[in-house]
């Protein structure tokens, strides 16, 4: 079974940045597109960024364009979300997804929880 | 960019009831959507995608239809595990995903 595990969430004051990782097991990571999923605290889900199996195409929300950049380490089987200048905004749960072409987002991982706040 | 909504909100339902939600997307996403399935605390699940195409594992009761902008999920008969919150989601272009804000299944 397919495994997600993200970390490196936590309490930040605006201004301030956070690196999201997530580890993928149990499937040929560099096969596949790969997203940052976020929730804000009883809200719906908002799309954030993906990346192309091989690194060389990355998409964003505009919300977040210049602030966040997705990267991916295929060798060592990681996502990250490089989070920079955050905001109040920017306070959720995040996911990291696998993004499995027709079959959508097939494979999430249970999340890690980010605060802004001073 | 695409603009997803559905309807209802909330819906209020018993456990047998056939249920019924719809997905509206704001331009042709042919047949480019996906269901998903969220528990309060849990990641979101999914269940259909390609509009109709049932995830391995996902009960049969659940079903997809709809292509072009209108789409629907079905629950042919409502399970005490399936109180949860539905979303819908396009995913036409790799360079935009976008999620439907959601809907609630309740115990009426």
């Amino acid at each position: 079974e397919v495994q997600l595990v993200e970390s490196g969430g936590g309490l930040v004051q605006p201004g301030g940045s956070l690196r999201l990782s997530c580890v993928a097991s149990r499937f040929t990571f560099s096969n596949y597109w790969m997203s940052w999923v976020r929730q804000t605290p009883g809200k719906g889900l908002e799309w954030v960024a993906n990346i192309k199996p091989d690194g060389s195409e990355k998409y964003y929300v505009d919300s977040v364009k210049g602030r966040f950049t997705i990267s991916r380490d295929n060798a060592g089987n990681s996502l990250f979300l490089q989070m920079n200048s955050l905001q109040a905004e920017d306070t959720a749960m995040y996911y990291c997804a696998r993004t499995a072409g027709a079959i959508a987002f097939d494979s999430w991982g249970l999340g890690t929880r980010v605060t802004v706040s001073s | 960019d695409i603009q997803m909504t559905q309807s209802p909100s909330t819906l209020s339902a018993s456990v047998g009831d056939r249920v019924i939600i719809i997905c509206r997307a704001s331009q042709s996403i042919n047949s480019w959507l996906a269901w998903y399935q969220q528990k309060p605390g849990k990641a979101p699940k999914l269940l259909i995608y390609k509009a109709s195409t049932l995830e391995s594992g996902v009960p049969s009761r659940f079903s997809g239809s709809g292509s072009g902008t209108e789409f629907t999920l079905t629950i042919s008969s409502l399970q005490p595990d399936d109180f949860a919150t539905y979303y819908c989601q396009q995913y036409k272009t790799y360079s935009i995903f976008t999620f439907g804000p959601g809907t609630k299944v309740d115990i009426k």
